[in-house]
């Protein structure tokens, strides 16, 4: 079956300093795979996906995130952290089982500090 | 700003009541889909209508049940609410796409309350 594991439920950092989520996923085929990030009491918006291709991809807000296959990865990075940074970031598969949809890791949750 | 709304942002009901949720999908785009995000969880696919036909389902029982109308918008019906059905629930709208390269837009949620 289908499935996201985000190891870390929470990350502290420092402002400036770098940052990486792991993102672990299950999936048989080829996946399609997507960063979204979350403030609170927000929804969901979009930092980057990776479809094919270059497996190194470059997101909003100076996020990339790098498709590693032989260990069914998809980490994101930034290399200097900034306050607003300061958020919940959800990492999914997208897929299709009879119609296309999205299975959610259970997220990370970012704080930065000052 | 995806152009995906939905409305209310929030809401509080009782148990055993109904409640609709609406959703308006962004322009050029044909497939709703439906999601509900339980506090400190990801978000989990209760349906997905495309062309105002229910397209899929994931593991929610058929009190959740939906709409989607000509202009693409979209309901979200529960009937006979729960304590367990407090949430944010979110609407994602997307244009399918050949070999399934689909993203999905995400809109800003409704928080419901169960009491």
């Amino acid at each position: 079956a289908q499935s996201v594991t985000q190891p870390d439920i929470h990350i502290t950092v420092s402002e400036g300093a770098s940052l990486e989520l792991r993102c672990n996923y299950s999936y048989g085929a080829t996946p399609y795979l997507f960063w979204y990030v979350q403030s609170p009491g927000q929804g969901l918006q979009l930092l980057l996906k990776y479809f094919s291709g270059d497996t190194l991809v470059q997101g909003i807000k100076g996020f990339e995130a790098e498709f590693k296959r032989s260990q069914s990865s998809f980490n994101l990075r930034k290399p200097s952290v900034h306050w607003s940074d300061a958020a919940e970031y959800f990492c999914a598969v997208g897929y299709t089982s009879g119609t296309y949809k999205y299975i959610f890791g259970t997220g990370t949750r970012l704080k930065v500090l000052a | 700003e995806t152009g995906v709304t939905q409305s209310p942002t929030h809401l509080i009901k009782t148990r055993g009541q109904q409640v609709t949720l609406r959703c308006s999908s962004q322009s050029g785009h044909n497939t709703v889909s439906w999601y509900q995000q339980a506090l400190g969880q990801g978000p989990q696919f209760i349906f997905q209508y495309y062309r105002e036909e229910e397209n899929g389902r994931g593991n929610f029982p058929p009190r959740f049940s939906g709409l989607q109308f000509p202009n693409y918008s979209s309901e979200l019906n529960v009937n006979a609410l729960e304590l367990d059905d407090s949430a944010l629930y979110l609407c994602a709208s997307s244009s399918p796409s050949t070999g399934g390269q689909e993203t999905q837009y995400f809109g800003p949620g409704t928080r419901l309350l169960v009491l």
